[in-house]
């Protein structure tokens, strides 16, 4: 099936620090998402991109959708222990009979170091 | 304000038992995802309903696994003669429509941890 290349695994910070993630695919999505999971929870959506080369900011997060549509990328500035978790992205199109299915990464493990 | 509910929590069951997991979407919400997360992974797609409507089923195995959505009452997940191999976190999620665009972000409920003993 369809596959999300979703980097680094595994991240280990510094409280205060800059964080960078991707993500990109062989084919071409409509929309991109960006989804937070702690641990023994369902993932919680933090940004949707819509739009290529889209750019969209949440608070200390931004997100571009990238030209291609093949490619997203995450940054979490100045870093804060709560941003402890696990970071997904998703792509979304049409499967076919309407069902929008989303296709996930396998998820960026971000440790923050007080 | 309840968002997406899921329940039970955590499920054991031993071999060759039934599992059944349960979804209620967001209020306002008719349609219904379901997806599968194994340990270290990211989550895979099962199957997509709207009330009373299988729409995609391509994520499903084609034996032992059925779901369901009726009219009245919470969608349902439904595992016959459980392996080894079904314990995972199964997730559902709840949109207002299927499409892409805001209106259509889909809502994860806090998952069913099914272990199989």
């Amino acid at each position: 099936g369809q596959q999300l290349n979703q980097s680094p695994q595994s991240m280990f910070i510094q409280e205060g620090e800059d964080v960078s993630m991707n993500c990109t695919s062989s084919s071409i999505f409509n929309t991109w998402l960006w989804y937070k999971q702690d641990p023994g929870e369902g993932p919680v959506l933090l940004i949707a991109l819509y739009k290529a080369g889209e750019l969209t900011s949440n608070g200390r997060l931004t997100a571009q959708f990238g030209i291609t549509r093949k490619d997203s990328f995450l940054n979490i500035s100045a870093s804060i222990p709560s941003d402890v978790g696990i970071y997904f992205c998703a792509g979304q199109r049409d499967s076919g009979a309407g069902s929008y299915q989303l296709t996930f990464g396998k998820g960026t493990k971000l440790s923050v170091i007080p | 304000n309840a968002g997406v509910m899921q329940n039970p929590r955590h499920l054991v069951r031993r071999r060759g038992q039934e599992a059944r997991l349960r979804c209620s979407p967001m209020k306002g919400h008719s349609h219904v995802y379901w997806y599968r997360q194994l340990p270290e992974e990211g989550l895979k797609f099962m199957v997509y309903l709207q009330k009373e409507n299988i729409i995609d089923e391509s994520g499903m195995p084609k034996e032992r696994f059925s779901a369901e959505f009726p009219k009245e009452g919470p969608s349902i997940l439904r595992i016959q003669q459980v392996v080894r191999g079904d314990s995972a976190a199964y997730f559902c999620a709840s949109s207002a429509g299927s499409g892409p665009g805001s209106s259509y972000e889909q809502y994860f409920g806090p998952g069913t941890r099914l272990t199989v003993t």
